[in-house]
């Protein structure tokens, strides 16, 4: 069975500051990985998604993700966050087999002040 | 996008009455939907998979005799909660999954927000 981890459970910025957070997985298999946002009062977007190919990923909103392999590793990126990013984000994974389902990670709660 | 309704919204019922959630595709045809109940400031974790025409698949934890699910279209799940407790007081969010060959992109619906008196 799959498994995430988000290690980052509360994150505070300010207007402008650069954006990581972590994810990881565990998994033996091939996998596809997804970022979704829950802005409040508001129900889950899709960020981006990873199915192949180029492991860093572009998604909306100015957000990346990179796909390193190696590490079990997605962590999402943006250079420069705004005010209006302030929401919940989660990292989820799809194994390759069962019943491919999305596991979530525990969710980053964001915050940036203006 | 595809897109993906829940209704009710929010629901307040009293304790021991069951509550009936519905997830719509409303401009897909969904093979497979999920619901995910998520408690406040945590994760959504997954309770059952729904596909249409067949009986749901459960999570470990999950009893089926009180949340039965419904997968009576392709565009339709619905979600009972029958003699609902306080401890079932919860966000109940569904989700449809578009199959195409390899894709895997789920579309979410809002969510209901059941409180149990």
């Amino acid at each position: 069975a799959q498994s995430v981890s988000q290690h980052n459970h509360h994150v505070i910025l300010s207007e402008a500051a650069s954006l990581e957070l972590g994810c990881n997985y565990s998994y033996g298999g091939t996998v596809n990985l997804f970022w979704y946002v829950q802005y409040p009062g508001q129900h889950l977007q899709l960020l981006l998604k990873y199915f192949s190919g180029d492991p860093l990923v572009k998604g909306i909103k100015g957000f990346e993700a990179e796909f390193i392999k190696s590490k079990f590793s997605f962590n999402l990126r943006k250079p420069s966050v705004q005010w209006s990013d302030t929401a919940e984000y989660f990292c989820a994974v799809i194994g390759d087999t069962g019943r491919r389902a999305l596991t979530f990670g525990s969710g980053t709660r964001l915050q940036v002040q203006p | 996008g595809a897109v993906v309704s829940q209704h009710p919204s929010r629901v307040i019922c009293k304790s021991g009455t069951s509550v009936k959630i519905e997830c719509r595709s409303l401009d897909f045809q969904a093979t497979t939907m999920f619901w995910y109940r998520q408690f406040p400031k945590q994760s959504l974790m997954l309770m059952a998979t729904s596909n249409e025409g067949s009986k749901a698949t459960y999570e470990q934890g999950v009893e089926k005799d009180k949340f039965l699910i419904n997968h009576a279209s392709l565009t339709l799940s619905t979600l009972t909660v029958t003699s609902a407790h306080p401890e079932d007081s919860s966000f109940y969010i569904c989700s449809a999954r578009v199959d195409l060959s390899s894709y895997n992109e789920q579309f979410f619906g809002p969510g209901t927000r059941l409180t149990v008196l």
